[in-house]
């Protein structure tokens, strides 16, 4: 099985401008969930889609948005970019209700903002 | 308000030694507690889990020791490889569902 993909990898934007990131789950789950990674933070949880629907938010402005296609495909935007939003965004998928909570991961996408 | 805090933030251990991570937690309805292990630019692999059913896990060299009365669970390596090298992240969530939250991490460098 493929493992879950996220485009693009790298990103480097300046303030203001607004980016769409994507990701695309490991086939057969149906739930995505958006994670920030910066070295003082640690990874901080963005939210969480399951069938088209955002089912869990975290502490994150409104800027933060996203959406997941029927196909389970999701994306993350940032609009009105800070400084402060230069990050690894990670997207992890997982298959609730079959089991444990094992969710996976992929590459991310490093965001730079200047 | 941290509800996973992790040490130490970094760790040398010799090669062959034992590198050990800890991790409290606050929330007492979480029943997953799951390891991830990340090498730079790469994203986070889950490498164990375990329930608060069980005090004691292990997969290989990699065994998690859980104490469900202290709120607290741990990592254990067994002969530490150079290639163990990585940042290690621990975390707890709801069994079925939910997110992740995650410790701060943990950069261990193995030396050969």
């Amino acid at each position: 099985k493929a493992g879950v993909t996220q485009t693009p990898r790298y990103l480097i934007k300046t303030r203001g401008q607004q980016v769409t990131l994507s990701c695309s789950p490991i086939s057969g789950h149906r739930s995505v969930s958006w994670y920030q990674q910066t070295p003082g933070q640690g990874l901080q949880f963005l939210f969480e889609y399951f069938s088209e629907t955002q089912r869990n938010k975290g502490n994150f402005p409104g800027r933060f948005s996203g959406r997941q296609f029927s196909n389970s495909r999701s994306e993350m935007n940032v609009s009105t970019l800070e400084l402060g939003d230069s990050a690894l965004y990670l997207c992890a998928s997982s298959a609730p209700g079959q089991g444990y909570n094992e969710q996976f991961f992929g590459p991310g996408t490093r965001l730079t903002v200047l | 308000q941290q509800q996973v805090k992790q040490s130490p933030q970094s760790l040398i251990v010799q090669k062959g030694g034992i590198s050990i991570i800890n991790c409290a937690y606050e929330n007492t309805a979480f029943d997953y507690f799951p390891w991830y292990q990340q090498f730079p630019g790469k994203g986070p692999a889950l490498l164990i889990a375990i329930r608060p059913d069980v005090s004691e896990k292990k997969e290989g060299r990699f065994t998690i020791s859980f104490n469900k009365s202290a709120k607290q669970f741990s990592l254990h390596i067994m002969d530490s490889q150079p290639g163990d090298s990585a940042t290690y992240f621990c975390a707890a969530s709801y069994l079925i569902q939910g997110t992740l939250t995650f410790g701060k991490g943990t950069m261990l460098l193995v030396s050969p």
